[in-house]
């Protein structure tokens, strides 16, 4: 787990603008995913990515969007366009696909001012 | 969609006794079942897993049980202790590259 991390921890966002959490892996691991969280609910997938310059949507990528340039980093912006961003985001990394186990970062709790 | 269900939401267990957490899934060709522990406000850790041609893990005082033909699969703590505390959660492989959660099951260990 203290392969993953995941800045800021918290981060305050102002109406209609774009932010962006740094999630980066010293694991080595092919694949990395984010997860959205929101109080009493389990983890909802945005995004992941198995290999470098290639990611997948998610169920719920609408307002999103992710980049992967390197092996080590997946950022993940959430944009204007995402309405209801207040929530818990958790980044994962895995050696390969979603049949191997997912280490996760410590989060970044995102609000709305 | 796939799915996977997790049941209970909550639940309380006195200190010493046992608590059972199920979870179903929907795609048959499911084969890997991870369980992660969350602590409030802090990341999943993975507490046990298994694999689609294993019917039962352990692991001290945790056991995980797969039924493949009924499709679901329940997490065991015996001997729970207060740190046992913390909401539990599911998940099932669903292809090679997307994971699905279940909801979540808030234990709560009264001493």
């Amino acid at each position: 787990d203290g392969g993953i991390t995941q800045s800021p921890k918290y981060l305050f966002r102002k109406e209609g603008q774009n932010v962006t959490l740094s999630c980066e892996q010293n694991l080595n691991h092919d694949a990395m995913y984010w997860y959205r969280q929101d109080p009493g609910q389990g983890l909802r997938l945005i995004y992941y990515s198995q290999i470098v310059n290639d990611f997948q949507k998610g169920d719920i990528a609408e307002g999103y969007s992710v980049s992967r340039e390197k092996k080590e980093s997946f950022p993940l912006t959430v944009t204007s366009a995402q309405k209801n961003p207040t929530a818990f985001y958790l980044c994962a990394s895995s050696t390969r696909g979603a049949q191997e186990t997912q280490y996760f970062g410590p989060g970044t709790r995102l609000l709305v001012l | 969609g796939e799915n996977v269900e997790q049941h209970p939401s909550t639940l309380s267990v006195q200190e010493g006794d046992s608590a059972v957490i199920k979870c179903t899934y929907s795609d048959s060709a499911s084969n890997y079942f991870p369980w992660y522990k969350q602590e409030l406000g802090k990341r999943p850790q993975l507490i046990i897993d298994i694999r689609s041609n294993v019917g039962e893990k352990k692991d001290q005082r945790i056991a995980v049980t797969l039924n493949k033909t009924a499709k679901h699969f329940s997490l065991h703590i015996t001997e729970t202790q207060p740190e046992d505390s913390a909401v539990y959660f599911c998940a099932a492989s669903i292809g090679v590259n997307d994971m699905r959660f279940g909801a979540g099951t808030r234990l709560t260990v009264k001493p």
